[in-house]
């Protein structure tokens, strides 16, 4: 079974609202947890990464005000779309290690800003 | 800098044989590398890792190899299923800085035919 959820599965939008979409790690504890955007056709692309307890930390290029980050407890982080564009539809995925070895991804959650 | 490589954009391979699913880094200092299945539009679903001390690992129809000195890894699945049939992403991981931050390569599809 899934190790890792994310919520909403998808979710259409008007241009200027927010967005929030949440990553639960089931089964074990992670104090760090990763943000991935896929564009078509091409590889993730990492946004960046949750800490529980601390800020997160952002990829260059990625603006930190635009995607707000959250490691509100040690099973889950979520990723705020602030003032979504419809440049901002994607595929976001989140990952989180259960330990060196291991690291499971969240199903996706596909976000359309109309 | 592509520090993970898959220099194979896509395989095909007849349902019942092995396929060999290849990638080289060249950072000697990764510790651990993953492989990934991934279909479109999901999250990548882990499949197997493997030490940077270790030169195998095996876990069910999936055996990774790894050659520290060719700095050269593959992923092995016998016997192939049509349902193996999907991008696979290797990744991996460096000891310091962020932990579990993944290194991924672009991907490898594999087509299994019948």
């Amino acid at each position: 079974g899934a190790v890792v959820s994310q919520h909403p599965s998808r979710v259409i939008c008007k241009s200027g609202t927010s967005v929030k979409i949440e990553c639960r790690s089931l089964d074990f504890q992670a104090t760090t947890m990763f943000w991935y955007r896929q564009f078509p056709k091409k590889s993730l692309m990492l946004m960046a990464t949750s800490n529980e307890g601390s800020k997160a930390t952002y990829e260059q290029g990625v603006e930190k005000d635009k995607f707000l980050i959250n490691h509100a407890s040690l099973t889950l982080s979520t990723l705020t779309v602030t003032s979504a564009h419809p440049e901002d539809s994607s595929f976001y995925i989140c990952s989180a290690p259960k330990d060196r070895k291991t690291q499971y991804f969240g199903p996706g959650t596909r976000l359309l800003v109309l | 800098d592509q520090q993970v490589k898959q220099n194979s954009p896509s395989l095909s391979v007849q349902e019942g044989r092995i396929s060999i699913l290849n990638c080289d880094y060249t950072n000697s200092m990764f510790d651990y590398f993953l492989w990934y299945k991934k279909y479109p539009a999901e999250g990548p679903t882990f499949l197997i890792s493997i030490s940077s001390i270790k030169d195998k690992n095996e876990d069910g129809r999936f055996t990774v190899f790894l050659n520290k000195s060719a700095k050269h890894l593959s992923l092995h699945i016998v016997p192939s299923q049509p349902g193996d049939s999907a991008v696979y992403f290797c990744a991996a991981t460096l000891p310091t800085g962020t932990a579990s931050k993944l290194t991924f390569g672009t991907g490898t599809r594999l087509q299994v035919t019948l």
